[in-house]
């Protein structure tokens, strides 16, 4: 079975803190995904890496970071968190050899007060 | 641009009963992929379905079933005979292959809450 782990489900942080939200995979797979989740907004992409390195822009990307220096690890950095940062937030990976099918981790609550 | 739509909000139902969570989505591509996700309390997004717009046989899987129609770009699914267990946010997904480099990117639709009830 594919497994994606989060680093914590639970998080609080205050305004202005630097965050780093982890996510591990291990199934070799070269995709690796950052959403959040929102009420009545479904998942929205913030950044996604289709490679070592390499990394995109999604549709939120606006205040945050990411950083994957291995393959099996996409990090998640909210340089300055705000209020408007409190959210789930949700890592994926999928690959080409996988039917491009998103397997997902089981998201961590980020509180920024 | 491509788009997901669940119009449904919240569903409650009472155990035993059928019900069917709508998907429209929209996309200018020929060649995409749809998905639907169950997300139960735990929070993890687990894979129900994948469904290419070249195949649009219904598929039937235990009391889940499939109704992909292309003339209404639709994707609905219909859970039969309902168990609390089904109880979870329901999310319906769009990836087209525009390119070959859309790197496997989902749009989500916002999602159903459904909840049986004993």
């Amino acid at each position: 079975d594919v497994k994606v782990t989060q680093s914590s489900r639970y998080l609080v942080k205050r305004t202005g803190e630097k965050v780093f939200l982890e996510c591990v995979q291990d199934m070799d797979h070269e995709n690796m995904f950052w959403y959040r989740q929102d009420p009545g907004l479904g998942l929205r992409l913030i950044y996604f890496s289709y490679d070592v390195k390499m990394k995109e822009k999604g549709d939120i990307p606006e205040g945050y970071s990411v950083s994957r220096e291995k393959k099996e690890r996409f990090s998640l950095i909210l340089e300055s968190a705000s209020t408007n940062q409190t959210s789930m937030y949700l890592c994926a990976s999928s690959s080409r050899v996988a039917k491009n099918i998103q397997y997902f981790g089981a998201g961590t609550r980020l509180s920024v007060l | 641009a491509q788009k997901v739509t669940q119009a449904q909000t919240e569903i409650s139902v009472v155990e035993k009963e059928d019900v069917t969570l709508d998907c429209v989505y929209e996309t200018r591509d020929t060649t995409y992929y749809l998905f639907w996700y169950k997300q139960p309390p735990s929070g993890e997004l687990v894979f129900l379905i994948r469904r290419n717009s070249f195949d649009e046989q219904n598929e039937i899987s235990g009391r889940y079933s499939w109704n992909f129609q292309k003339s209404t770009s639709s994707f609905n699914f219909t859970i039969t005979a309902s168990q609390v267990v089904d109880s979870a946010v329901y999310f319906c997904a769009l990836r087209s292959n525009a390119g070959g480099t859309s790197y496997g990117k989902l749009t989500f639709g916002q999602g159903t809450i459904l909840t049986v009830h004993p």
